[in-house]
């Protein structure tokens, strides 16, 4: 059984870093295919993707807040790890992780997010 | 950067057919999936690449995607479908994508 676990602050304030880990169990991103993604949601709002880490290490940003993204793994964890600089009021939301699935296609890869976790709310707030 | 645009909301009386849209530049070009999400639940993703369902999602979710849009169908739709659906595609910078949602009500 596959299952992911955000957490992190509950409350942050404007300027300061957010540090988030996702635990999950069930798979390894060791596994060739295997990626987990952060994605958010602001109350009442869309969902958001924010980034993407492959198996082999392969990093991918959303385009408006990469400046703002560090996406790392601990695979003897089982851990992924983002952080996103510079918080604003703006940023508090809902924070998502979700397994993420890679299967070879026409000499690429497709990838879709199967899984996911609860998810972990997050206040920016002085 | 890549958008998708899906109407806010659509309504569909018990038994009858749901169609869902989401439109984007050449989106049938790319695969997209499509996401559930009920009232303080996570996403549960009900369509992926195009038209494949994952175990357990019922025969009722189909999806199409061809030209600028992708299109899911909740056929005989159910009280308990009623939720917000998501599309989503990768753009060609492989960042995720998702459309703005649509609200589906079963009246």
């Amino acid at each position: 059984q596959v299952t992911l676990r955000e957490s992190g602050p509950a409350l942050v304030k404007p300027t300061q870093t957010l540090t988030l880990t996702c635990t999950f169990s069930g798979f390894s991103l060791n596994t060739y295919g295997m990626c987990v993604s952060w994605i958010r949601q602001p109350p009442g709002k869309a969902l958001e993707w924010l980034a993407r880490i492959d198996w082999d290490d392969d990093k991918y940003y959303s385009t408006s807040l990469k400046t703002r993204l560090t996406v790392s793994k601990d695979t003897s964890k089982n851990q992924v790890v983002l952080t996103m600089t510079n918080m604003d009021p703006v940023d508090a939301a809902t924070y998502f992780c979700a397994r993420t699935s890679a299967i070879p296609v026409a000499g690429d890869f497709y990838y879709y997010m199967d899984v996911w976790g609860e998810g972990t709310t997050v206040i920016v707030s002085s | 950067s890549y958008e998708l645009t899906q109407p806010p909301s659509v309504s569909v009386s018990p038994g009858q057919t749901a169609s869902i849209t989401c439109s984007g530049d050449k989106l049938g070009d790319k695969y997209a999936c499509w996401y559930q999400q009920k009232p303080g639940q996570s996403p549960l993703l009900v369509i992926y690449q195009d038209t494949k369902r994952p175990s357990g999602i019922p025969e009722r979710f189909s999806g199409s995607n061809s030209g600028n849009t992708a299109t899911l169908t909740i056929s005989g739709t159910q009280a308990m479908d009623e939720a917000d659906y998501y599309c989503q595609a990768w753009d060609s910078s492989a960042a995720g994508v998702f459309g703005g949602g649509t609200k589906v009500t079963v009246l």
